[in-house]
């Protein structure tokens, strides 16, 4: 079993959509939750970050963590075309090097 | 804020030649860059983590002596393919983490990539 599972789609969705993005995971030492935007060809770029459980909110963006169930979240409302890309959730234990531990990453198609 | 670079872009070789890739981190202090290596359609995986001024610590599997690590200072790690092979060519991405008391010094922020094809 991987330390941290997501669904690599594709995901396609219409324009104006509300698009939900899920990873799992198994170690509960993790406390620190990322998104990554990464387009193709691309570094990854940060979108939300996150440090134990709860809701943060960026602009059309929501990131949930709830550390009970193991689960994260992102949630983008009203999508748009250029939020076409692969989403990588990520997350580290507390404290050393923060070795990030990623998913899969979920390839996402908004079509107008 | 929180802007890394890589230089170059994308770099083609010949067999047997060594490539040197730059990061670095141009408006903030890393204590700790990480280097990872990107397949087509596949997720990152990371390939060693560096500090300044120590010596990098790699992922099993990693060839040390393949992959030189250099973290020669708060902005700056280089990663040298020495001897490269076809079997070398992907897609080099590195991250930095802002140092202890910077903000956001919990997570990682990614360089562009290099894109190295070994022929």
């Amino acid at each position: 079993q991987k330390e941290v599972e997501q669904d690599p789609g594709p995901l396609s969705v219409p324009e104006g959509a509300i698009v939900s993005l899920n990873c799992t995971y198994s170690n509960s030492a993790f406390q620190y939750f990322m998104w990554y935007r990464q387009y193709s060809r691309k570094g990854p770029e940060l979108l939300m970050y996150t440090y134990s459980s709860g809701n943060k909110e960026d602009g059309r963006f929501t990131a949930q963590v709830d550390k009970s169930s193991k689960y994260i979240s992102l949630f983008i409302r009203d999508s748009q075309p250029s939020d076409s890309a692969t989403y990588l959730c990520a997350m580290s234990e507390a404290g050393g090097y923060n070795k990030l531990i990623f998913g899969a990453g979920t390839r996402l198609a908004v079509h107008p | 804020g929180a802007v890394v670079s890589q230089h170059p872009s994308r770099v083609i070789c010949k067999s047997g030649t060594s490539v040197k890739i730059e990061c670095r981190s141009l408006d903030f202090q890393a204590t700790t860059m990480f280097w990872y290596r990107q397949f087509p359609k596949q997720s990152l995986m990371l390939m060693a983590t560096s500090n300044e001024g120590s010596k990098a610590t790699y992922e099993q599997g990693v060839e040390k002596d393949k992959f030189l690590i250099n973290h020669a200072s708060l902005t700056l790690s280089t990663l040298t393919v020495t001897s490269a092979h076809p079997e070398d060519s992907s897609f080099y991405i590195c991250s930095a983490r802002p140092g202890t008391g910077q903000r956001d010094s919990d997570t990682q922020y990614f360089g562009p990539g290099t894109r190295l094809t070994v022929l």
